[in-house]
């Protein structure tokens, strides 16, 4: 069935470096994806979104690539700090006319110091 | 701005008793979304508000579950009577549009005993 899905559930970091958590979607059609961080005991929080009709885009430190060719988006965060260690999800806008978001299961990053 | 606040944040009820959450947009927020998060998943759409209209629903279990937003503004979700596996993180979330990026408050975490 259609699925949101991310590749590895977890991923540890050292810090200062590059970190990329990748998501793979199913539906061909979906044309709005989202980034989102979430720290123990908080709400998500709203990194970075991408449409369709884009490549690549880039916010402060984050970088989310979309590759429609084969239903992969990724985030990339550059010079890892410990506050970013947290869970990240992606998720995609599925249906049309009747907005909804699908969130994927998420990425739990580590930020070694 | 002012993010989106929920309350309370936390909350422990026994089974069959009710239980009700209270959220308050960010402010000029149209758009209002319940969700649920289990353990370690992603939040999972329970309901979304246009304004004070209910317009998605669909995964509202009606038989416990009730929401409302009286004046397109704060909402209200509530469980009667709560079962065990209603134990969940209740999100709330808000955006400018259907289609714009959401913005979550910090979650009521409800524990059934």
């Amino acid at each position: 069935g259609e699925s949101v899905g991310l590749h590895l559930p977890t991923l540890s970091v050292q810090e200062g470096d590059n970190s990329i958590i990748n998501c793979a979607y199913s539906n061909s059609a979906s044309d709005y994806f989202i980034w989102y961080k979430q720290e123990s005991g908080k709400g998500p929080q709203f990194i970075i979104d991408i449409r369709s009709n884009m490549d690549k885009r880039q916010g402060q430190r984050v970088t989310v690539l979309l590759n429609k060719t084969v239903k992969h988006l990724s985030l990339q965060i550059a010079a890892t700090q410990p506050g970013d260690s947290a869970v990240y999800f992606c998720a995609e806008n599925r249906n049309f006319g009747n907005e909804k978001l699908t969130f994927g299961t998420g990425t739990r990053l580590t930020i070694i110091p | 701005e002012a993010g989106v606040v929920q309350s309370p944040r936390y909350k422990i009820i026994e089974k069959k008793q009710p239980v009700a959450f209270w959220c308050n947009p960010i402010s000029g927020h149209n758009t209002l979304y319940w969700y649920r998060q289990n353990l370690g998943q992603g939040p999972e759409l329970l309901i979304r508000y246009e304004n004070e209209e209910a317009v998605d629903d669909s995964q509202l279990p009606k038989d416990r579950f009730s929401a409302e937003r009286l004046k397109g503004v704060d909402s209200t979700l509530k469980i009667q009577p709560a079962e065990l596996g209603d134990s969940a993180v209740y999100l709330c979330a808000s955006s400018l549009a259907p289609n714009q990026p959401q913005h979550f408050g910090d979650g009521t975490r409800l524990s059934i005993l």
